[in-house]
């Protein structure tokens, strides 16, 4: 099967620099995911990583890494609207048509 | 203006009743998702569907039906036989074949009771 992991929670400073990892289990993927929800809202699409390395898109950066089966999500500069869940998501070769959804981690962002 | 509708945005129903949830897009994506979601976790597929007149189901389609007449619509009907139908349902659309970048709709909050 496949699986994702996620810490459930993670607190930083607004300013400061945030890594929000994810670790997977699978037997062959196309790509790995982000998306970001706000409390009460829709998750809105981030960044995608099909292939090994670090995807950049303003302050917010994405890396995969397919050896050691692990991504990660960075966040810079951050501000108090970037208070939000993260879920990384993945694209199964056994299941191309769908994702598989981490459950997602809060961030916590503290004046 | 392109997007992504969903209505109502909540939902009350009483035990035994089907209800119908609607989603509409305007993106002209072929493929569309419903999900479900509870609080503090993350999202399960109940059905998708890449092309009209054909859907698959998902992780946990029990209890609930689809249609797929048009491009533009993926009806959601959650059953009476579905046993814990409260929840956030979220409606997604994307590129066929494109499975990693999916846009949402609003979402329906449905409580039965």
């Amino acid at each position: 099967g496949q699986s994702l992991e996620q810490p459930s929670e993670v607190t930083a400073v607004e300013g400061a620099i945030v890594q929000i990892n994810c670790t997977y289990q699978t037997s062959g993927f196309y790509g790995l995911s982000w998306y970001q929800q706000h409390d009460g809202g829709a998750p809105t699409f981030l960044s995608y990583n099909g292939l090994d390395g670090l995807e950049e898109t303003g302050r917010f950066s994405s890396f995969l890494s397919r050896s050691d089966s692990y991504g990660y999500l960075l966040l810079q500069e951050l501000q108090m609207k970037d208070s939000a869940s993260y879920f990384c998501a993945l694209n199964g070769m056994d299941s191309n048509y769908q994702l598989i959804w981490g459950a997602g981690t809060k961030l916590i962002i503290k004046p | 203006d392109g997007g992504i509708t969903q209505s109502p945005k909540y939902l009350f129903r009483k035990e035994g009743q089907n209800v119908t949830l609607s989603c509409e897009q305007n993106l002209n994506h072929d493929a569309m998702y419903w999900y479900r979601q509870d609080p503090g976790q993350g999202l399960r597929l109940i059905y998708y569907s890449q092309i009209v007149n054909d859907f698959q189901k998902g992780d946990i389609a029990e209890g609930y039906s689809v249609s797929r007449e048009k491009k533009e619509s993926f009806p959601l009907t959650v059953t009476s036989a579905q046993k814990n139908p409260t929840a956030f349902y979220l409606c997604a659309t994307g590129l066929s074949g494109r499975a990693s970048e999916q846009y949402f709709g609003p979402g329906t909050r449905l409580t039965v009771t």
